[in-house]
């Protein structure tokens, strides 16, 4: 495709349900990458894939969060037991090793 | 640890006018530094990059950035803003000596362009 693609790109669920936020990423980009923006605040690292290598889970904020990439393309980050505090625009970008990243438009989360 | 710092959280001028948006960097090798823009509703856009090679980088919409190593900044400009310009910049930087891919981005400065 022509850029990153996520979906969907807004999810309102209830407190306590568990949501899968996907992201496509453009063709031959190896790097992917989950951040985390809140209302007002910056970009927070969530997760790194790189190739097959092992991932960067670093940024993970609790065990409800986790995230898996398959055959190198589509990745999935998943929340579970969502709470209000998670409510915030999920951003995924990729690229080639070593250069900028290009992200998507971004799922907007609330959680009610 | 890498990190960046944006000390404005929002830089006011008029249109016509130059514009300056501060950005300095702390890694313990050597940088890789971008510039993003947001627009409202939108995701993150790149702009312009420093890797290697000349200190000062063109990118897209006429800005540019300057890489000052002695002052571990990269300040974005343009010579002449537009109200279109108005927008959420972030400052990001990786750090090419530790293999550690992990973007960090600063806070983020709001770029408020008046008619």
């Amino acid at each position: 495709g022509a850029g990153v693609s996520q979906s969907p790109s807004n999810k309102v669920t209830e407190k306590g349900k568990d949501v899968e936020l996907r992201c496509d990423p453009i063709s031959g980009h190896t790097a992917l990458y989950w951040y985390r923006q809140s209302l007002g605040q910056g970009l927070e690292f969530l997760i790194y894939f790189q190739g097959n290598s092992a991932p960067d889970k670093s940024g993970l904020p609790s065990d409800r969060f986790s995230a898996e990439r398959t055959g190198g393309s589509v990745s999935t980050l998943t929340i579970q037991r969502t709470q209000q505090e998670d409510s915030a625009v999920y951003l995924c970008g990729g690229g080639r090793l070593n250069t900028e990243a290009f992200f998507g438009q971004g799922t907007r989360l609330t959680v009610v | 640890a890498q990190s960046v710092a944006q000390p404005e959280d929002q830089v006011n001028v008029a249109e016509g006018n130059p514009l300056t948006v501060k950005c300095t960097y702390s890694v313990s090798g050597n940088p890789y530094l971008f510039w993003y823009v947001q627009y409202p509703n939108r995701g993150l856009q790149f702009l312009l990059k420093y890797i290697t090679g000349d200190n000062l980088v063109k990118g897209s919409y006429g800005f540019e950035a300057e890489f000052n190593k002695s002052q571990t900044s990269f300040h974005l400009k343009k010579p002449s803003a537009l109200v279109s310009d108005s927008a959420l910049y972030f400052c990001a930087v990786r750090d090419m000596n530790t293999g550690f891919q992990k973007l960090v981005f600063g806070t983020g400065t709001r770029l408020l362009v008046s008619p």
